[in-house]
């Protein structure tokens, strides 16, 4: 009973690092999304994926690359971190239909030094 | 003007209190409306959809005004675990893309 896993749960990366978030969820839903959370600033959409792959980009983008090769899997790259891309970051997936319950990872806290 | 807006608060308020949180969108075509919780350092988690009709569950009542553009969350008799941020949350662009507030937080004191 899994649900909706992401690691790593903690991160430190110096500037201009690369790294992968990684996400995976075993209920077979199409939609996926990632946010990002900071204070005061609420959850913001950075892509989403309505199906294998069918990516899009959310309110917050640049600097990040998704994928979506396969139903369960959808990894977030930061191609080169900056220190405003300090933040918690939170995979989601849910169902096709609009209706229906978004269920969240439990998050991974990233630090850019 | 933002997609959703909240009262960030904090509300404070006693246990057995009735306390009421609004939140007003901005897309007139938006579907599906919901109330999300978040405790500290966790993340969201769906406490109730909000239904035209209006809907109940247990101590929570919520309401959607759709003239007027928000919708509502009443708790009634407030417990201390009922302290959290409660997260407004709206569907956009065809079902796509959900759209949250940025929260209001609640805290329940004894």
């Amino acid at each position: 009973n899994a649900g909706v896993t992401q690691t790593p749960k903690f991160q430190v990366l110096k500037t201009g690092q690369s790294m992968t978030l990684q996400c995976a969820q075993d209920m077979n839903h199409e939609y996926m999304s990632w946010y990002r959370q900071d204070p005061g600033m609420g959850l913001r959409l950075i892509h989403y994926s309505v199906g294998a792959g069918i990516t899009d980009q959310g309110e917050v983008p640049n600097g990040y690359n998704v994928s979506r090769s396969t139903t369960e899997d959808f990894p977030l790259r930061l191609l080169s971190a900056a220190p405003s891309q300090t933040s918690v970051y939170f995979c989601a997936s849910r169902a096709g239909t609009g209706y229906n319950e978004q269920y969240f990872g439990p998050g991974t806290r990233l630090t850019v030094t | 003007r933002k997609e959703v807006e909240q009262d960030p608060g904090p509300f404070n308020v006693p246990e057995g209190a009735t306390v009421a949180f609004n939140c007003t969108y901005s897309n007139s075509a938006s579907q599906s409306f919901f109330w999300y919780r978040q405790d500290c350092r966790k993340e969201p988690k769906l406490l109730m959809s909000v239904y035209s009709s209006g809907n109940e569950d247990g101590r929570f009542t919520a309401q959607l005004n759709r003239a007027s553009q928000y919708i509502s969350l009443l708790i009634r008799d407030s417990k201390l675990s009922d302290s959290a941020t409660y997260l407004c949350v709206v569907n956009e662009k065809s079902f796509q893309k959900l759209v949250f507030g940025t929260g209001t937080r609640l805290l329940v004191s004894p």
